[in-house]
């Protein structure tokens, strides 16, 4: 089994949807998560750090269920600017920082 | 604001051949880590250092080699140049603690012929 695993997708939604992404990860140890964007061709880049009581910046709010040990990112008023790749990441006491296969989203007019 | 600093940007290699990636970074971090990515996949950790002297294998080790004699230097070596090692390569960093920002290069591209 991946240490962190997502649905691949591609996720087709037409602008002003509502989206939403699930990550899992098999290290309870993990002690730190993130969502990242990656642009075609470049690299990835810090959308949210994912803390234990939720966060929200704008219109991205990241959850996270250590219960279950999955972390969500939902899009909410989708631009054609949001088509991308999106990465969750786990950080573990190990200090090796484990990405996820990657969640590939297209904003459609 | 340099950052984090990869080269080359892109280079084809010969099966068999050797090289060396380089990557800078001038922000003082401990730690700093090399990925790989084939196209329409994920980052997979080749190696990764949490200081200067210090290196760890990550989860696809095999094929390349690391040093780290500074704490802003992390080259990568490729010794015997394979196919499978065509794929996009990407420098990063962070601050000791965990949850910190993670820095990236802009990545090397390279084919191997």
């Amino acid at each position: 089994r991946k240490e962190v695993e997502q649905d691949p997708g591609p996720f087709n939604v037409p602008e002003g949807a509502t989206v939403a992404f699930n990550c899992t990860y098999s290290n309870s140890a993990s002690q730190s998560f993130f969502w990242y964007r990656q642009d075609c061709r470049k690299e990835p880049k810090l959308l949210m750090s994912v803390y234990s009581s939720g966060n929200e910046d704008g219109r991205f709010t990241a959850q996270l269920n250590r219960a279950s040990q999955y972390i969500s990112l939902l899009i909410r008023d989708s631009k054609l600017s949001d088509s991308a790749t999106y990465l969750c990441a786990t950080h573990n006491a190990g200090n090796m920082l484990t990405f996820g296969g990657g969640t590939r989203l297209m904003v459609k007019p | 604001n340099a950052g984090v600093t990869q080269t080359p940007k892109f280079r084809i290699l010969k099966i068999g051949q050797s090289m060396t990636l380089q990557c800078t970074q001038d922000m003082n971090h401990n730690y700093m880590y090399w990925y790989r990515q084939d196209p329409g996949m994920g980052l997979k950790l080749i190696y990764y250092s949490v200081g200067a002297g210090i290196t760890d294998k990550g989860e696809v080790p095999n094929g390349y080699n690391v040093s780290r004699s500074t704490t802003e230097d992390f080259p990568l070596r490729l010794e015997l140049a394979a196919p499978s090692q065509t794929s996009v390569y990407f420098c990063a960093s962070t601050e000791r603690r965990a949850g910190n920002t993670i820095y990236f290069g802009e990545g090397s591209w390279l084919t191997v012929v």
